[in-house]
């Protein structure tokens, strides 16, 4: 099976500021790869599939990019709502569709 | 509206079983795979078991194959889990959602609790 990682496994940054994180799969995935926030409590929320799309009504500092085994999650400016963890996911082909392990984003 | 509605957690002893529903509404529930996730409390998301939208074709996670079985009813718009000898490690809320490009909708969540 195809396994996912992501890094970091958590940060801290100031409201204002760009982060990115990165997830890469053990295979090339093409741009088979979904982003997803998870807040405290709450169901996840799909941001982007394919590596790139923005799901209807997620606001614009949220992109991705990246294909094959290599992918980013941007975030443009980090807003306070925005503290959440943030899982990857592999959709290419047959099941299992595996997540990463999480990256955990709170303000500093 | 899409609504993803998961019943059928509880508790349960170690060794006993349980059966998770999943009801959906506002869309074709016919035309989709159906999956289901798991996470354990204070753990991500762990990918447990897929459906085909005819039933046809199922998919279950090393973890828990041999013991949960996957089923639907188009009929109902139901999507089941069956869960068999339950361990400690199963403890966890379980979400159903739909993909297929990504999981667009999920369920709120049904909290499976394992203990003696």
């Amino acid at each position: 099976d195809i396994q996912m990682t992501q890094s970091p496994s958590s940060l801290s940054a100031s409201v204002g500021d760009r982060v990115t994180i990165t997830c890469r799969a053990s295979q090339g995935i093409s741009n088979y790869l979904a982003w997803y926030q998870q807040k405290p409590g709450k169901v996840p929320k799909l941001l982007i599939y394919a590596a790139s799309t923005l799901q209807s009504g997620v606001p614009s500092r949220f992109s991705g990019s990246g294909s094959g085994t290599d992918f980013t999650l941007t975030i443009s400016s980090l807003q306070p709502e925005d503290v959440a963890t943030y899982y990857c996911q592999k959709y290419n082909s047959a099941p299992p569709f595996t997540f990463g392990p999480g990256t955990k984003v709170d303000i500093k | 509206e899409v609504q993803l509605v998961e019943s059928g957690g509880g508790l349960v002893q170690p060794g006993g079983s349980l059966r998770l529903s999943c009801a959906a509404s506002g869309f074709t529930f016919s035309s989709y795979a159906m999956h289901w996730v798991r996470q354990a409390p204070g753990k991500g998301l762990e990918y447990v078991s897929a459906i085909s939208s005819n039933g046809g074709s199922t998919y279950y996670a090393n973890s828990v194959k041999g013991r949960f079985t996957i089923s639907r009813d188009n009929s109902k718009n139901t999507l089941y889990l069956q869960m068999g000898s339950l361990r400690a490690e199963d403890m966890a809320v379980y979400y159903c959602a739909r993909g297929p490009s990504g999981f667009d909708y999920w369920g709120q969540g049904t909290l499976v609790t394992v203990s003696s």
